[in-house]
């Protein structure tokens, strides 16, 4: 089955220990991209990946980190997370952005 | 960043009825996307838009690609309690970026 599988689906950790969420794509994929979702904000893009090591800031990218080294994969890093990182995150991978992104099914991450 | 202005922010209207959201933007898109967010999940694709004025039609929704290429709009016909979630409207500019709107969430009453 063609799927964005993200992993873990729900995580709570403590301010400054740093963190790993996965994304993983079966499609063969080009583009990836990491989104965070809070109440009345909508859905706004951390980072996005065109290609293997090909990486690019989105709107709020600060706090995070990524990388792509191998297509299937990438992962979303907090190096030192911070309550207001506390959110719904939504990995998406797409074969070009014309064509909309495939979404996993979502990471809630709380931080206290 | 920048995000659409999507409308109306929810709507609570009783099963069998008719359902119209919008999106705008003070800036051109190439491309237009409709998403539904079931809860506790991610977003799923549910009609894609490619040029100025096109009508594309999937099962009950209908969505349009605005003629000044600033907005679009998405119609439900005879609503049903599955159709209940949140509706997302993106954007496309020519780097492929993806801007999303703030969400339109529906309730449906039996």
């Amino acid at each position: 089955e063609a799927q964005v599988t993200q992993n873990p689906r729900y995580l709570i950790t403590v301010t400054g220990k740093k963190l790993t969420v996965t994304c993983s794509q079966n499609m063969n994929h080009e583009y990836m991209s990491w989104y965070r979702q809070d109440p009345g904000l909508g859905l706004r893009q951390i980072y996005y990946s065109m290609n293997v090591e090909v990486t690019d800031k989105g709107d709020v990218p600060e706090g995070y980190k990524v990388s792509r080294k191998e297509k299937r994969n990438f992962p979303l890093i907090l190096e030192s997370p911070s309550p207001n990182q506390t959110s719904l995150y939504f990995c998406a991978s797409s074969p070009g952005g014309y064509y909309g992104y495939t979404f996993g099914s979502g990471t809630r991450l709380t931080v206290v | 960043g920048q995000q659409l202005n999507q409308s109306p922010q929810s709507m609570f209207i009783q099963e069998g009825e008719d359902v119209s959201m919008n999106c705008t933007s003070s800036s051109i898109f190439n491309t237009w996307l409709w998403y539904k967010q079931d809860p506790g999940e991610g977003p799923v694709l549910l009609i894609a838009l490619y040029k100025a004025g096109e009508l594309t039609s999937n099962g009950r929704l209908t969505a349009q690609f605005g003629i000044t290429r600033k907005d679009s709009f998405l119609n439900i016909s005879a609503s049903i309690p599955s159709d209940v979630g949140i509706y997302f409207c993106a954007g496309v500019h020519n780097t492929d970026k993806l801007i999303f709107g703030t969400g339109t969430r529906l309730q449906v009453f039996p």
